[in-house]
């Protein structure tokens, strides 16, 4: 058990429609990131957020967005959902300072109609 | 971030060892290797890190050679609860925030009776 935990964990989205994904991530992590995982693909990186920035993003549009709560819980947002949207999310926590080791959760499965 | 390169698939039998080798040409000094375990429809699980020469824990060990520019996890005696996609990184290891992480298509190993 990880102690990192996604909700939900499926939706069906319309396209155009609007989704929050939310994540809390385990005791005491300060950075939360998001990824993007495609069927038979591996994770691709959304960004990350330490003490409520943002803290480098990849390469997805502004309409992906996201949050992080003083409790070091996030949210992602993506707005204008595409069909090419339906993915795995997933998020990942970690403690800086004390290795390479990231904490995932089981994902949120995104479907957009 | 070193790019990873690993075989996109591997089979074997109960009670086998399995290596699974990663070739990172480009690590730089203060990359760290590290593998992670995905089962379908869950987040990746951290297996096992280091920088040289072995590592050894309570489910694989890593095998790093002086130079570092490849890595092979080994799983002994695997079971059938081993099939799954194996993920080789190499990540920073720094006192910076920026740890996202970059994913290849990782080694989808299938373990039968």
């Amino acid at each position: 058990e990880t102690g990192v935990t996604q909700s939900p964990t499926h939706l069906i989205k319309t396209r155009g429609q609007q989704v929050t994904l939310r994540c809390s991530s385990q005791s005491g992590h300060n950075t939360v990131s998001w990824y993007q995982q495609a069927l038979g693909q591996g994770p691709q990186f959304i960004f990350q957020y330490y003490r409520e920035e943002e803290n480098g993003r990849g390469n997805f549009p502004p309409r992906f967005s996201g949050l992080q709560f003083p409790n070091y819980s996030s949210e992602l947002n993506v707005n204008a959902l595409e069909l090419d949207d339906s993915a795995l999310y997933l998020c990942a926590s970690s403690l800086e300072g004390r290795g390479t080791e990231a904490f995932f959760g089981q994902g949120t499965r995104l479907t957009v109609v | 971030l070193a790019k990873t390169t690993q075989p996109i698939s591997m089979d074997s039998y109960e009670g086998q060892e399995v290596n699974i080798t990663c070739s990172h040409n480009n690590i730089a000094t203060n990359d760290y290797i590290t593998w992670y375990q995905q089962f379908p429809s869950q987040g990746p699980r951290f297996i096992i890190q280091g920088y040289k020469t072995k590592v050894t824990n309570e489910v694989a060990s890593l095998f790093i050679p002086a130079d570092r520019k490849s890595s092979t996890l080994s799983l002994p005696r695997v079971s059938l609860s081993d099939t799954a996609v194996y993920y080789c990184l190499v990540v920073p290891y720094n006192a910076g925030n920026n740890r996202k992480l970059i994913w290849g298509l990782g080694t989808s190993l299938a373990v039968n009776p």
